[in-house]
């Protein structure tokens, strides 16, 4: 069964970069793209961007465009996003979700806390 | 800020039916299918509908979506207090290059 695993929840302070990690099985991971959607505390979905695993391409959403990077490594199955220059607003609970311009399957999210 | 729009909220007894409307442009749903999502209280999102109106195994047929021109609608008929959710929906954009949700329609059943 398809399943995405991701990285547990994280305490960063104003500036600091944040990695989570989506650890996948079930499929080959290599046929669909990863897509990152956030969030906010009682807030609706925010698309951050994808990684496409076959040849590393990525689409960001343009608010983000300047301070993520999303790789995959098809070694392990697992996709990466980097979030550097944190804020306090980046305090989210981030979902990793397998794309086939579907969304079919998501990770069960992790928490980034932002604070000082 | 979302430019797919949704009602922030609908209610509705069990077993009636309840829609919920997705209101975009001609460069996201105009162009291009439509996905919803459901959201229970402290879970992930879970798909729902997706090429604007196909369902994932699974899902009952109580769900239903559907598209016209610009604008989509999830129906959800027989209501249960277990749909009680937020839902949202989905589209890319073509001219952000990149996709989109609705802000989300919280759901009660009464």
């Amino acid at each position: 069964q398809v399943q995405l695993m991701q990285s547990g929840a994280s305490v960063k302070s104003p500036g600091a970069s944040v990695n989570v990690s989506c650890k996948t099985s079930g499929y080959t991971f290599s046929h669909y793209g990863i897509s990152w959607v956030r969030q906010a505390p009682g807030q609706g979905l925010e698309w951050i961007g994808w990684v496409i695993p076959y040849n590393g391409d990525t689409a960001y959403a343009q608010q983000f465009q300047d301070r993520v990077t999303m790789t995959a490594d098809t070694s392990t199955s697992t996709a990466y996003m980097e979030l550097r220059s944190l804020r306090s607003d980046d305090t989210a609970i981030y979902y990793c979700s397998r794309d086939s311009l579907n969304f079919d399957f998501w990770g069960p999210g992790t928490l980034v806390t932002v604070a000082s | 800020q979302s430019m797919l729009t949704q009602p922030p909220s609908v209610s509705g007894t069990p077993g009636q039916r309840v829609a919920i409307s997705c209101s975009g442009s001609p460069s996201s749903i105009g162009n291009n299918t439509v996905n919803w999502f459901q959201q229970l209280p402290g879970m992930a999102p879970k798909l729902l509908i997706f090429h604007n109106d196909q369902r994932p195994s699974g899902v009952p047929d109580r769900f239903s979506g559907s598209k016209s021109g610009t604008s989509a609608s999830l129906a959800i008929t027989g209501l249960r207090s277990d749909d009680e959710a937020d839902y949202y929906c989905g589209a890319w954009d073509d001219s952000l290059n990149g996709r989109l949700f609705g802000g989300g329609t919280k759901l009660t059943v009464l």
